[in-house]
């Protein structure tokens, strides 16, 4: 079945460093992908979203291409700043079903 | 445009009693989701509705959980009686109908935070 890999946390990172987080996932046919992120005490919230091969989202300064040809999604930013600690998700929809992944926990020190 | 709304924000109960989670989608989307989030984890599918119909409830604990959306809008979850493996977020989330699009994405609500002792 359908199903999406994310890179164990935490991340722990200064201020302004470069940030990624590995996605990688499983699907039939042609799969939309998110990034979804959680603040502390909050619901999820979209980031952003690519819904064909080559597509690049982009949000806040982060950034993710969907990759057919590896089956990536990967989550950078170039600069993360204090306000970015909070738990990524990636997920796919695939089959009229959300799939998400196990999330992976970014903590920015000042 | 108003978000998706829930109560309780919080809810402590001992266990073996009872408990009911209320959600009410964004307006004009068709398809409503429960989630179990336990503390450090993704959120777990426990229920799919589109409509009032049921997609998905294939990890709904169907002995003791159960769920209803009447009249395609407001949904509510109950747990009867609770466990305290239980004890997570219970976050419910709306989105326009994924059989008609693939690419809509999930609007959440803040979930209520129960507490089973």
């Amino acid at each position: 079945g359908d199903s999406v890999t994310q890179m164990e946390g935490p991340v722990t990172l200064s201020e302004e460093a470069f940030l990624t987080i590995n996605c990688t996932y499983t699907a039939t046919g042609y799969p939309s992908l998110f990034w979804y992120v959680q603040y502390p005490g909050e619901g999820l919230q979209l980031l952003l979203k690519a819904t064909k091969a080559d597509d690049k989202g982009s949000n806040k300064g982060f950034e993710a291409t969907y990759r057919k040809e590896t089956t990536s999604f990967h989550l950078e930013k170039g600069s993360v700043q204090v306000s970015d600690s909070a738990v990524y998700f990636c997920a796919l929809t695939g089959t009229y079903k959300y799939i998400f992944g196990t999330g992976t926990r970014l903590k920015v020190l000042a | 445009e108003a978000g998706v709304a829930q109560s309780p924000r919080y809810k402590i109960i001992e266990k073996r009693q009872s408990v009911a989670f209320w959600c009410n989608p964004i307006s004009g989307h068709a398809t409503l989701y429960w989630y179990q989030q336990i503390l450090g984890q993704g959120p777990k599918l426990l229920i799919q509705f589109q409509n009032n119909g049921v997609v998905d409830d294939s990890q709904l604990p169907k002995d003791r959980f159960s769920a209803e959306r009447l009249k395609g809008v407001d949904s509510t979850l109950k747990i009867q009686p609770a466990k305290l493996e239980d004890s997570a977020v219970y976050l419910c989330a709306s989105s326009l109908d994924l059989s008609r699009g693939h690419s809509y994405e999930q609007y959440f609500g803040p979930g209520t935070r129960l507490t089973v002792t």
